[in-house]
């Protein structure tokens, strides 16, 4: 199977834009996660849908918002982007609850 | 909580020596943790993972041991080789809820 897969892999914006970052799971899996990860705070959770349902949400702002398509695909957006948003963003799937999770290889976005 | 790494602890170890790297969780209601290894630029990877109702698991060249008095995991790498040089989280999960991830170490095999 292929693993899952996330595009763009590299993304610099200005300040004030937005983005869209796109995940795509393993075949099969219905629950799809997102992460941001900085040096400085390491690994963070932001959501997870299942379903196309939001099940979990993580401690960000209402900037960052999440969408999943009935074939399991996931988009992340981040709206009036601020420099402190520079990191790398992190899609991860997984068949159902307390299945293993298998991560993509990251989106790394750069703010200026 | 979430995970708060500011800090990333380092282990340093010979080439062919084992490594055993820790992980304090924090929910005593989790039954389900991963281990995961992250190389510079890339993904965690899937190392090996293990639930509540054991306390040990083996793997190739790995073992995770579990704790659950002390809310302790540890990951053990046998004959530890370079291509094991990488970042390793440990991932603590409730059923219904997120993965919460430790803060990480990095583990580097010196020649």
């Amino acid at each position: 199977k292929a693993g899952v897969t996330q595009t763009p892999r590299y993304l610099i914006k200005t300040r004030g834009q937005q983005v869209t970052l796109s995940c795509s799971p393993i075949s099969g899996h219905r629950s799809v996660s997102w992460y941001q990860q900085t040096p400085g705070q390491g690994l963070q959770f932001l959501f997870e849908y299942f379903s196309e349902t939001q099940r979990n949400k993580g401690n960000f702002p209402g900037r960052f918002s999440g969408r999943q398509f009935s074939n399991s695909r996931s988009e992340m957006n981040v709206s009036t982007l601020e420099l402190g948003d520079s990191a790398l963003y992190l899609c991860a799937s997984r068949p159902g609850p307390q299945e293993t999770q298998y991560f993509g290889p990251g989106t790394r976005l750069l703010v200026l | 909580g979430e995970s708060v790494g500011l800090h990333l602890p380092t282990l340093s170890v010979q080439e062919g020596d084992n490594s055993i790297i820790n992980c304090a969780y924090s929910n005593s209601a989790s039954d389900y943790f991963i281990w995961y290894k992250q190389e510079s630029g890339k993904g965690p990877q899937f190392i090996i993972d293990i639930r509540s109702n054991m306390d040990k698991r083996q793997g190739q060249r790995v073992t995770v041991l579990l704790n659950k008095t002390v809310k302790h995991l540890s990951l053990q790498i046998a004959a530890t080789q370079p291509g094991d040089s990488a970042v390793y989280f440990c991932a603590e999960n409730v059923y219904g809820q997120n993965f919460v991830f430790g803060p990480g170490t990095r583990l580097s095999v010196l020649p």
